[in-house]
């Protein structure tokens, strides 16, 4: 069964500080492997795309990292700012149109 | 941000009653999209379009039907509410089939009563 699990379901970190969110799957075929943030109420919006041959991928403080062999991507946030607090979406591409989506890390990030 | 409006953006309704949801896209592109989001799911794919009047199946798709007359206009509907609809919509757009960039729209958020 196709699936993308993410971890941790939510986080609290303090303002400046780094964190790192986790993306496995288990998707075939694959084809891409996207980020997306979510703020409350509103729609998704990508961060990063990455096809198997990529292993990372940056977006200003945001760096996304795949390991096609582990089938695990993690992305990873610089200096957090109140802004960055949101939903992030791991979502991988399979086949020709079909997105699988996991269920988001809710991050929180406190002044 | 990508042109796509959804409306109406709330919506309470009462069991048994039709329901449309209007997704316009402003971006000319060929594949339109209606997911629901849930908690503790990823956002499922109802239906989508590949062009005026080509749509399909989702993973999601019993008890909805969608409709696109124009390249800018995707329609979902709701023949017959019902509470497990209950949910928050959103309409996603792209310019190639799965590849390339997924643009979402605001959402419309639907309570089933």
């Amino acid at each position: 069964k196709n699936q993308v699990e993410q971890s941790p379901q939510s986080l609290i970190i303090l303002e400046g500080k780094n964190c790192t969110l986790q993306c496995n799957y288990t998707v075939s075929p694959f084809s891409n492997l996207r980020w997306y943030k979510q703020d409350t109420g509103r729609g998704p919006v990508s961060l990063t795309i990455m096809t198997f041959s990529e292993n990372t991928k940056s977006n200003g403080r945001y760096t996304a990292t795949l390991d096609a062999d582990t089938k695990q991507s993690s992305l990873h946030i610089t200096a957090s700012q109140l802004s960055d607090s949101a939903s992030y979406i791991c979502v991988v591409g399979s086949g020709t149109y079909k997105y699988i989506f996991g269920t988001g890390t809710r991050l929180k990030v406190l002044a | 941000d990508a042109g796509i409006t959804q409306s109406p953006r709330h919506k309470v309704t009462e069991t048994g009653t039709p329901v449309t949801l209007r997704c316009h896209q402003t971006e000319n592109h060929r594949y339109m999209y209606w997911y629901r989001q849930d908690p503790g799911h990823g956002l499922r794919l109802i239906h989508y379009s590949y062009g005026v009047k080509d749509t399909d199946k989702g993973e999601v798709s019993d008890g909805y039907s969608v409709s696109r007359s124009k390249t800018e206009d995707f329609l979902l509907t709701l023949e017959s509410a019902t509470s497990s609809q209950t949910s928050v919509y959103f309409c996603a757009i792209s310019e190639s089939f799965g590849s390339g960039e997924l643009f979402f729209g605001e959402g419309s958020r639907l309570t089933v009563l």
